[in-house]
């Protein structure tokens, strides 16, 4: 069973709508969560970085929630654009080093005209 | 500024061939990383470096060596290369292992037939 769960696994929205994308993991000791972008052919580039004492981070019209006591978090992007197509990577790290990061498999978000 | 350079982006290679992925980085980047990449799955870590001289095992090693001569670069090894390792390979780097986000770069979409 992966550490780290992302839902749903693939997204199909209209340009301008909203959406939500989850993550629930089960590893500790928590250090940070990330979420990153990742476009087809490319690398994924970071958008958010949480640590335990951080509910909620924004980058632009992105928003990353985290609730650290039920291990769950979120992103949500507000105003969808084309652009916004992309693979989303929720990451979990440990506080025990750089060996200890943890990816989710990802959500495939499709923005159509 | 060129962040963390990949080559070659693609790659054929016959069964039991040998090859090295090139990776440099230009921001002085004492961490950098060896992912995977295969189709719905996260990625998976095959070697870290916490800096020049000092590399270890991440959590798929075996087929692959590293080496970290110098800060800049971390060059990925493939000896007798198998179908198994046909995948897309990430190279990433940063500046601290747990509380900033890693940089990759673009990958090398490695096939072995």
């Amino acid at each position: 069973k992966n550490q780290v769960e992302q839902s749903p696994q693939s997204l199909i929205i209209l340009e301008g709508k909203n959406c939500t994308l989850q993550c629930n993991y089960t590893v500790s000791p928590f250090s940070n969560l990330r979420w990153y972008k990742q476009d087809t052919g490319r690398g994924p580039v970071s958008l958010t970085i949480m640590t335990f004492s951080e509910n909620t981070k924004s980058n632009g019209r992105y928003t990353a929630t985290l609730d650290a006591d039920t291990k769950q978090s979120s992103l949500h992007i507000t105003a969808s654009q084309l652009s916004d197509s992309a693979s989303y990577i929720c990451v979990v790290i440990l506080q025990t080093g750089a060996n200890n990061l943890f990816f989710g498999t990802g959500t495939r978000l499709t923005v159509i005209p | 500024n060129a962040g963390v350079t990949q080559t070659p982006k693609f790659r054929i290679l016959k069964i039991g061939q040998s090859m090295t992925l090139q990776c440099a980085q230009d921001m002085n980047h004492n961490y950098m990383y060896w992912y995977r990449q295969d189709p719905g799955m996260g990625l998976k870590l095959i070697y870290y470096s916490v800096g020049a001289g000092i590399t270890d095992k991440g959590e798929v090693p075996n087929g692959y060596n590293v080496s970290r001569s110098t800060t800049e670069d971390f060059p990925l090894r493939l000896e007798l290369a198998a179908p198994s390792q046909t995948s897309v390979y990430f190279c990433a780097s940063s500046r601290r292992a747990v509380d900033e986000p890693q940089h990759f770069g673009d990958g090398t979409r490695l096939s072995i037939l």
